[in-house]
């Protein structure tokens, strides 16, 4: 069974600071990994899809890496503002369409001024 | 584009008591969507899966008859807590997948309060 962990359960920096998530899971055999953000109360936003097959990918000031033969991913943050304050889960995809997604715990971040 | 929508936002209802929660893909059309359950400070849990025009499967230990779904069209799922109790409290969210496997788009969820 796959399991999905993600350390730190909450983090909290000043403005301003580089921060890194990390996502770990069990079983290496998934065809992606994605990152969500979640507001409080909220819904899900994808932030970052990484195929098996990439090491890395980045979207503005956020850079996500994969290590699939060690169960691992990292999402690294720059520059962090307020507006990052949430929680973010990754998610592996073990089927490749998209339909069994399992979900880490989740990093609740909070950013201050 | 990729827009999912839940109705309500917000529900509280007495024990025992049905409550349903739509989903619906407003800008394309949905071929397979998925019910999660979250319960404070926990992560997602997939609850069901639906296609469209056919019976939902539910993941082991979600009862079907507690937790009906219907997924009547490519844009419209509902999910209905059936004789709802406390412990069916939680945030429901669901999401949508189009015919291109490529991601699950996320609604904003629907807090349900059982009292």
């Amino acid at each position: 069974k796959q399991e999905v962990t993600q350390i730190p359960a909450a983090l909290s920096v000043p403005e301003g600071e580089n921060l890194v998530l990390n996502c770990s899971f069990t079983d290496s055999a998934i065809y992606n990994l994605q990152w969500f953000r979640q507001d409080p109360g909220k819904g899900l936003t994808s932030l970052l899809l990484i195929q098996s097959s990439q090491r890395e990918q980045t979207s503005g000031r956020l850079n996500a890496s994969l290590d699939k033969s060690s169960g691992r991913s990292t999402l690294y943050i720059a520059a962090s503002q307020p507006g990052d304050s949430a929680t973010y889960l990754c998610a592996v995809d073990r089927t490749g369409t998209a339909s069994k997604l399992t979900f880490g715990t989740g990093t609740r971040l909070q950013v201050t001024l | 584009g990729a827009v999912v929508s839940q109705h309500p936002s917000r529900v509280i209802c007495k024990s025992g008591t049905s409550v349903k929660i739509e989903c619906r893909s407003l800008d394309f059309q949905a071929t397979t969507m998925f019910w999660y359950r979250q319960f404070p400070k926990q992560s997602l849990m997939l609850m069901a899966t639906s296609n469209e025009g056919s019976k939902a499967t539910y993941e082991q230990g979600v009862e079907k008859d507690k937790f009906l779904i219907n997924h009547a069209s490519l844009t419209l799922s509902t999910l209905t807590v059936t004789s709802a109790h406390p412990e069916d409290s939680s945030f429901y969210i669901c999401s949508a997948r189009t015919g291109g496997l490529d991601t699950q788009y996320f609604g904003p969820g629907t807090r349900l309060t059982v009292l």
